[in-house]
């Protein structure tokens, strides 16, 4: 089937904002999921946003859906060293979870 | 609450060998998830059960792969013969219902190495 795609790399400096995005493939996804991955853990959830909302903000974090577009982003403010992870974008297709490759942020002092 | 435990966390083993690992899930949950993340690629859900029950295997290679869930709770996934690129990690997951609204709770990872 057709990827969901998503830059592989990102590079930002502590304490600027960091904007990954994201081009998902089905526009009956009912949710869409940002997932965070630290060096040898497991996926975690970081947010998610139902198809319905064109926005949803979660402390330092803010989720813009343009569902014409099939785009996501995920805004960090304020990014931190702890930040530092592989992101992985995630859309709902046949009622699985279907991932992108993942965006690595680095964060430069 | 305890998470999604798996072992072992690395193995490395030689072609045309077999090897298995372990998930136990987040007590309670009763759908369980197996996913196979190649280096720099997302996970790729190999199978899902609910309780014991298979829901999709649709992407399990089953000329050498192999799973079970016999209590609805620990489950264990096989390769044999292991190839050169099964090399990946093998992630389990466990939600509380089969369904995408409900999260999914993601163990640490078996990191496999076929030589």
């Amino acid at each position: 089937g057709e990827d969901v795609e998503q830059s592989l790399f990102l590079s930002v400096r502590e304490g600027d904002s960091s904007v990954i995005n994201c081009t998902y493939t089905d526009s009956s996804s009912t949710y869409l999921y940002w997932y965070k991955q630290e060096p040898g853990a497991g996926l975690q959830l970081l947010t998610y946003i139902f198809s319905n909302m064109d926005m949803k903000q979660d402390q330092r974090l803010t989720v813009l859906l343009n569902k014409k577009d099939k785009h996501l982003s995920l805004r960090i403010a304020d990014t931190q060293t702890g930040d530092s992870a592989i992101y992985f974008c995630a859309e709902t297709r046949d009622d699985k979870i279907i991932f992108g490759k993942g965006t690595r942020l680095h964060i430069l002092p | 609450e305890a998470g999604v435990a798996q072992s072992p966390r690395y193995k490395i083993i030689e072609k045309r060998q077999s090897v298995a690992f372990w998930c136990n899930p987040i007590s309670g949950h009763a759908t369980l998830y197996w996913y196979q993340q190649i280096l720099g690629q997302g996970p790729k859900l190999l199978i899902q059960f609910q309780n014991n029950g298979v829901v999709d295997d649709s992407q399990l290679p089953k000329d050498r792969f192999s799973a079970e869930r016999l209590k609805g709770v620990d489950s264990t996934l096989k390769i044999q013969p292991a190839k050169l690129e099964d090399s990946a990690v093998y992630l389990c997951a466990s939600s509380l219902e089969d369904h995408a609204g409900y999260e999914q709770f993601f163990g640490p990872g078996t990191r496999l190495t076929v030589l």
